[in-house]
Protein backbone atom coordinates (compact mmCIF):
# COMPACT_ATOMS: atom_id res chain seq x y z
CA UNK A 1 0.00 0.00 0.00
CA UNK A 2 1.00 3.39 -0.99
CA UNK A 3 1.87 5.55 1.77
CA UNK A 4 2.46 9.63 1.76
CA UNK A 5 4.15 11.40 4.14
CA UNK A 6 4.55 15.05 4.76
CA UNK A 7 7.08 16.47 7.20
CA UNK A 8 6.93 18.61 9.01
CA UNK A 9 3.52 19.44 9.97
CA UNK A 10 3.46 22.72 10.15
CA UNK A 11 5.82 25.57 9.32
CA UNK A 12 6.09 29.58 10.53
CA UNK A 13 8.10 31.80 8.26
CA UNK A 14 8.66 35.37 8.14
CA UNK A 15 7.71 37.08 4.82
CA UNK A 16 10.09 36.85 1.83
CA UNK A 17 11.55 33.69 3.04
CA UNK A 18 11.81 31.23 0.43
CA UNK A 19 9.31 27.74 1.60
CA UNK A 20 10.87 24.43 1.30
CA UNK A 21 7.83 21.81 1.38
CA UNK A 22 8.27 17.97 1.61
CA UNK A 23 7.15 14.73 0.66
CA UNK A 24 7.85 11.21 0.39
CA UNK A 25 6.12 8.18 -0.98
CA UNK A 26 6.89 4.05 -0.23
CA UNK A 27 6.30 2.87 -3.78
CA UNK A 28 7.52 4.46 -6.26
CA UNK A 29 5.50 3.20 -9.03
CA UNK A 30 3.91 6.37 -9.81
CA UNK A 31 1.96 7.97 -12.72
CA UNK A 32 2.75 11.53 -11.04
CA UNK A 33 2.80 13.71 -7.89
CA UNK A 34 0.33 16.26 -7.30
CA UNK A 35 0.60 19.58 -5.16
CA UNK A 36 -2.63 21.06 -4.08
CA UNK A 37 -3.26 23.95 -1.71
CA UNK A 38 -5.89 24.12 0.56
CA UNK A 39 -7.27 27.10 2.30
CA UNK A 40 -9.89 26.93 5.12
CA UNK A 41 -13.79 26.61 4.15
CA UNK A 42 -12.19 25.74 0.57
CA UNK A 43 -11.48 23.02 -1.37
CA UNK A 44 -8.09 21.80 -2.57
CA UNK A 45 -6.66 23.42 -5.57
CA UNK A 46 -4.39 21.92 -8.18
CA UNK A 47 -1.01 24.07 -8.08
CA UNK A 48 1.49 21.32 -9.58
CA UNK A 49 1.53 17.50 -11.44
CA UNK A 50 4.58 16.52 -12.49
CA UNK A 51 4.54 13.04 -14.59
CA UNK A 52 6.78 10.21 -13.39
CA UNK A 53 8.94 10.83 -16.46
CA UNK A 54 9.77 14.10 -15.48
CA UNK A 55 11.99 15.71 -12.73
CA UNK A 56 10.55 19.21 -12.17
CA UNK A 57 7.93 21.19 -12.82
CA UNK A 58 7.31 25.37 -12.74
CA UNK A 59 4.59 28.17 -12.24
CA UNK A 60 5.16 31.08 -11.36
CA UNK A 61 6.95 31.41 -7.70
CA UNK A 62 6.27 27.39 -7.43
CA UNK A 63 8.76 24.63 -8.36
CA UNK A 64 8.04 21.28 -7.37
CA UNK A 65 11.05 18.24 -8.09
CA UNK A 66 10.38 15.01 -8.43
CA UNK A 67 13.08 12.02 -7.71
CA UNK A 68 11.01 8.64 -8.10
CA UNK A 69 14.01 6.47 -6.89
CA UNK A 70 14.31 7.82 -3.61
CA UNK A 71 10.25 8.57 -3.26
CA UNK A 72 10.85 12.30 -2.38
CA UNK A 73 9.09 15.54 -4.03
CA UNK A 74 9.75 18.60 -2.56
CA UNK A 75 7.77 22.37 -3.62
CA UNK A 76 9.68 25.12 -3.48
CA UNK A 77 8.06 28.54 -3.12
CA UNK A 78 10.07 31.06 -3.72
CA UNK A 79 9.71 35.18 -1.38
CA UNK A 80 6.63 33.73 0.11
CA UNK A 81 3.75 36.09 1.49
CA UNK A 82 1.36 35.92 3.58
CA UNK A 83 -1.30 34.97 0.99
CA UNK A 84 0.69 31.85 0.78
CA UNK A 85 -0.48 30.97 4.49
CA UNK A 86 -2.32 27.42 3.70
CA UNK A 87 -2.16 23.58 3.72
CA UNK A 88 -0.21 22.26 1.20
CA UNK A 89 -0.96 18.70 0.25
CA UNK A 90 1.14 16.17 -2.32
CA UNK A 91 -0.62 13.33 -3.80
CA UNK A 92 0.88 10.37 -5.63
CA UNK A 93 -1.38 8.74 -8.32
CA UNK A 94 -0.83 5.32 -7.85
CA UNK A 95 -2.93 4.26 -11.23
CA UNK A 96 -6.63 3.14 -11.73
CA UNK A 97 -7.27 7.02 -11.05
CA UNK A 98 -7.08 6.57 -7.40
CA UNK A 99 -4.69 9.32 -5.23
CA UNK A 100 -2.88 8.54 -1.86
CA UNK A 101 -2.60 11.92 -0.36
CA UNK A 102 -0.25 13.16 2.37
CA UNK A 103 -1.74 14.80 5.60
CA UNK A 104 -0.32 18.11 4.62
CA UNK A 105 1.63 21.37 5.87
CA UNK A 106 0.20 24.10 7.19
CA UNK A 107 2.31 26.84 6.44
CA UNK A 108 2.14 30.45 7.77
CA UNK A 109 3.64 33.55 6.91
CA UNK A 110 4.01 36.64 8.99
CA UNK A 111 4.03 39.39 7.76
CA UNK B 1 -20.86 29.63 -9.24
CA UNK B 2 -18.80 27.06 -7.94
CA UNK B 3 -17.60 24.53 -10.78
CA UNK B 4 -18.34 21.41 -7.84
CA UNK B 5 -21.08 22.10 -5.25
CA UNK B 6 -21.71 20.39 -2.42
CA UNK B 7 -24.48 20.69 -0.04
CA UNK B 8 -24.94 20.94 3.53
CA UNK B 9 -21.57 22.96 3.83
CA UNK B 10 -22.01 21.98 7.61
CA UNK B 11 -24.15 19.73 9.30
CA UNK B 12 -24.06 18.76 12.83
CA UNK B 13 -26.20 15.77 13.42
CA UNK B 14 -26.67 12.68 16.17
CA UNK B 15 -25.74 9.23 16.56
CA UNK B 16 -27.97 6.98 14.26
CA UNK B 17 -29.63 9.20 11.67
CA UNK B 18 -29.25 9.14 8.19
CA UNK B 19 -27.60 11.71 6.79
CA UNK B 20 -27.21 12.58 2.85
CA UNK B 21 -24.15 15.02 1.53
CA UNK B 22 -25.12 15.69 -2.04
CA UNK B 23 -22.41 16.89 -4.88
CA UNK B 24 -23.69 18.42 -8.35
CA UNK B 25 -20.92 19.20 -10.80
CA UNK B 26 -21.41 22.16 -13.65
CA UNK B 27 -17.31 20.70 -15.01
CA UNK B 28 -19.43 17.98 -17.78
CA UNK B 29 -16.81 15.54 -16.12
CA UNK B 30 -17.27 11.92 -16.17
CA UNK B 31 -15.53 10.75 -13.46
CA UNK B 32 -16.92 11.96 -9.55
CA UNK B 33 -14.89 10.88 -5.74
CA UNK B 34 -16.26 10.97 -2.55
CA UNK B 35 -13.35 11.39 -0.16
CA UNK B 36 -12.74 12.42 3.57
CA UNK B 37 -10.03 14.10 5.53
CA UNK B 38 -9.77 13.83 9.52
CA UNK B 39 -7.39 15.80 11.21
CA UNK B 40 -3.73 14.55 10.95
CA UNK B 41 -4.41 12.08 8.15
CA UNK B 42 -4.46 12.55 4.29
CA UNK B 43 -7.74 12.60 2.14
CA UNK B 44 -8.76 9.24 1.58
CA UNK B 45 -11.30 7.86 -1.24
CA UNK B 46 -14.53 6.17 0.02
CA UNK B 47 -16.05 5.48 -3.47
CA UNK B 48 -15.91 6.71 -6.82
CA UNK B 49 -17.93 6.90 -9.62
CA UNK B 50 -16.43 6.60 -13.81
CA UNK B 51 -20.22 6.73 -14.92
CA UNK B 52 -23.77 6.41 -14.08
CA UNK B 53 -23.47 2.74 -14.46
CA UNK B 54 -20.23 2.45 -12.66
CA UNK B 55 -19.71 2.90 -8.60
CA UNK B 56 -16.73 1.36 -7.08
CA UNK B 57 -15.69 1.17 -3.09
CA UNK B 58 -12.70 2.81 -2.15
CA UNK B 59 -10.53 2.19 0.67
CA UNK B 60 -13.10 3.09 3.24
CA UNK B 61 -16.42 2.42 2.26
CA UNK B 62 -17.59 0.53 5.23
CA UNK B 63 -20.57 2.64 6.23
CA UNK B 64 -21.23 4.71 3.54
CA UNK B 65 -23.50 4.33 0.24
CA UNK B 66 -23.44 6.18 -2.88
CA UNK B 67 -25.94 7.17 -5.66
CA UNK B 68 -24.95 8.90 -9.17
CA UNK B 69 -28.24 10.13 -9.94
CA UNK B 70 -27.23 11.43 -13.36
CA UNK B 71 -23.32 12.49 -14.74
CA UNK B 72 -23.32 15.97 -12.62
CA UNK B 73 -24.87 14.40 -9.48
CA UNK B 74 -23.29 12.13 -6.79
CA UNK B 75 -24.28 11.48 -3.45
CA UNK B 76 -23.62 10.27 0.02
CA UNK B 77 -25.03 8.19 2.73
CA UNK B 78 -24.80 7.37 5.91
CA UNK B 79 -27.16 5.33 6.84
CA UNK B 80 -26.58 5.13 10.92
CA UNK B 81 -24.09 8.02 11.60
CA UNK B 82 -21.62 7.04 14.14
CA UNK B 83 -19.79 9.55 15.81
CA UNK B 84 -15.93 8.50 14.12
CA UNK B 85 -17.85 9.64 10.92
CA UNK B 86 -17.31 13.25 11.70
CA UNK B 87 -14.87 14.57 9.75
CA UNK B 88 -14.69 16.92 6.50
CA UNK B 89 -15.90 15.04 3.29
CA UNK B 90 -15.12 16.85 -0.45
CA UNK B 91 -16.46 15.57 -3.66
CA UNK B 92 -14.21 16.07 -6.48
CA UNK B 93 -14.47 15.10 -10.32
CA UNK B 94 -12.27 14.43 -13.30
CA UNK B 95 -12.59 14.04 -16.46
CA UNK B 96 -11.60 10.81 -18.49
CA UNK B 97 -10.59 12.49 -21.50
CA UNK B 98 -7.74 14.56 -20.26
CA UNK B 99 -4.78 12.85 -21.45
CA UNK B 100 -1.72 11.90 -19.21
CA UNK B 101 -2.84 12.85 -15.70
CA UNK B 102 -5.60 12.42 -13.23
CA UNK B 103 -6.40 16.18 -12.19
CA UNK B 104 -8.76 16.67 -9.54
CA UNK B 105 -11.73 19.67 -9.19
CA UNK B 106 -12.70 19.57 -5.71
CA UNK B 107 -15.47 21.14 -4.19
CA UNK B 108 -15.34 23.31 -1.16
CA UNK B 109 -16.56 20.17 1.69
CA UNK B 110 -19.08 19.37 4.10
CA UNK B 111 -17.97 19.54 7.61
CA UNK B 112 -20.39 16.83 9.44
CA UNK B 113 -20.20 16.68 13.10
CA UNK B 114 -21.72 13.60 14.70
CA UNK B 115 -22.76 13.24 18.35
Amino acid sequence: KQEVTQIPAALSVPEGENLVLNCSFTDSAIYNLQWFRQDPGKGLTSLLLIQSSQREQTSGRLNASLDKSSGRSTLYIAASQPGDSATYLCAADIGDYKLSFGAGTTVTVRA
Amino acid sequence: DADVTQTPRNRITKTGKRIMLECSQTKGHDRMYWYRQDPGLGLRLIYYSFDVKDINKGEISDGYSVSRQAQAKFSLSLESAIPNQTALYFCATSDRRQAGANVLTFGAGSRLTVL
